[in-house]
């Protein structure tokens, strides 16, 4: 149990287009979803944590706008880059925590990631 | 502020031989600590984690860590490496609030034959 996937595992965009990636949790509610950000060869960084249907909180350093968070249901969100640029190219991954057969865990559970690369 | 070490950018080991990725920490109060483990195109899977019960913590594939408070450290170990356990490793520390998830900069284990 506590699987989640990431759609589409690797995409590939033109220099100010917008891409969307969703994060879903497929067999338990996820109350909280985090966003990471992976550079080559470093570790993870957070970007972003959303509750369901809240709005998200950001990381110092993340620009809201630029990428946004949607945290719709118990068991979507999507991270969309908005007029992206070469140096958004990265390695994305999402997590969740939630609830598991009716029993809150704090344990996050990830997301195998998505590569962007912007041309 | 809480944040984790990770003394070792690469360790190498042979196929059987014992395993040790190091990891200090620095916290102000009582962490809770995880080893995750990244395979290429996988999920970061969780191998264990410290809540502040047993100090040492087993976790999945053989793999244990051992809490030491008197020396902030919380080493990864397994007694006998086999291919499969080739991957990054990651030393993580929840932040105070217990709310996000703090990185080390991950331990590349290599295992040869």
């Amino acid at each position: 149990g506590a699987v989640v996937s990431q759609h589409p595992s690797w995409v590939i965009c033109k220099s100010g287009t917008s891409v969307k990636i969703e994060c879903r949790s497929l067999d338990f509610q996820a109350t909280t979803m985090f966003w990471y950000r992976q550079f080559p060869k470093q570790s993870l960084m957070l970007m972003a944590t959303s509750n369901e249907g809240s709005k998200a909180t950001y990381e110092q350093g993340v620009e809201k706008d630029k990428f946004l968070i949607n945290h719709a249901s118990l068991t979507l969100s999507t991270l969309t880059v908005t007029s992206a640029h070469p140096e958004d190219s990265s390695f994305y991954i999402c997590s969740a925590r939630g609830v598991i057969a009716g029993v809150s865990t704090d344990t996050q559970y990830f997301g195998p990631g998505t590569r962007l690369t912007v041309l | 502020a809480q944040s984790v070490t990770q003394l070792d950018s690469h360790v190498s080991v042979s196929e059987g031989t014992p395993v040790l990725l190091r990891c200090n920490y620095s916290s102000s109060y009582s962490p809770s600590l995880f080893w995750y483990v990244q395979h290429p195109n996988k999920g970061l899977q969780l191998l264990l984690k410290y809540t502040s019960a047993a100090t040492l913590v087993k976790g999945i594939n053989g793999f244990e860590a051992e809490f030491k408070k008197s020396e902030t450290s919380f080493h990864l170990t397994k007694p006998s490496a086999h291919m499969s356990d080739a991957a990054e490793y990651f030393c993580v520390v929840f932040n105070q609030a217990g709310t996000a998830l703090i990185f080390g900069k991950g331990t590349t284990l290599s295992v040869s034959s």
